[in-house]
């Protein structure tokens, strides 16, 4: 049983080049997230899914696309990387509202992205 | 959003005393959940506490929830060098489902 895997862990992106972030998760959850931590601060949410083939957008959605287009994986999406996307980013996955109740959420390990 | 305050922000201790953090929130909730987040990594899940329950234990670890007063604590007894790290709690509840958000933390620092 992995949990959340995120692929790649490290990336270096030149300014306005493109990736995508994977996140795979094994435990059939419903939920799914993607977060951005800078340094000092805590995790902030940039898009979530709540089903597959649904997304919506978190606190600092800017910038970046999502896709669920399978249950177990979450894409992120930056068209036009930015220096100010250089981050650490997390991946997180949940059960559902009812199930929720008594399951915490399982994190990824992160990928470390810099932009120059 | 629903978010947790952790507090202090910062606390530094001899290894074996006990640490003692805080979280307030300002809605109702279903549950209140404390991670632990080491230096550069992913953060790991410790203890839920569902809002109709005042107290639990995991291990070295005691969390305590009063709904009356929006708030929670957790104390780890007996500290170790390896319980360094920051310490986030989390509130779901309400239409905030899907919507984990995140205070700053706590940072602890055990010294050996």
């Amino acid at each position: 049983n992995a949990g959340v895997t995120q692929t790649p862990k490290f990336r270096v992106l030149k300014t306005g080049q493109s990736m995508t972030l994977l996140c795979a998760q094994d435990m059939n959850h419903e939920y799914m997230y993607w977060y951005r931590q800078d340094p000092g601060m805590g995790l902030r949410l940039i898009h979530y899914s709540v089903g597959e083939g649904t997304t919506a957008k978190g606190e600092v959605p800017d910038g970046y696309n999502v896709s669920r287009l399978k249950k177990q994986n979450f894409l992120l999406g930056l068209e036009s990387a930015a220096p100010s996307q250089t981050s650490v980013y997390f991946c997180a996955s949940s059960y559902s509202r009812g199930r929720a109740l008594n399951y915490g959420y399982t994190f990824g390990s992160g990928t470390r992205l810099t932009v120059v | 959003s629903q978010q947790g305050e952790e507090d202090p922000q910062a606390l530094s201790i001899q290894e074996g005393e006990n640490a003692t953090m805080n979280c307030s929130y300002k809605t109702s909730i279903n549950n209140l959940q404390w991670y632990r987040q080491n230096s550069g990594r992913g953060l790991v899940h410790l203890i839920l506490i569902r809002s109709n329950e005042r107290e639990k234990h995991s291990g070295r670890l005691r969390v305590t929830l009063d709904t009356s007063k929006k708030s929670s604590s957790l104390l780890i007894t007996a500290s170790r060098a390896a319980d360094t790290a920051s310490y986030f709690c989390v509130v779901t509840g309400g239409t905030s489902y899907g919507k984990l958000t995140f205070g700053q933390g706590t940072i602890l620092t055990v010294h050996p």
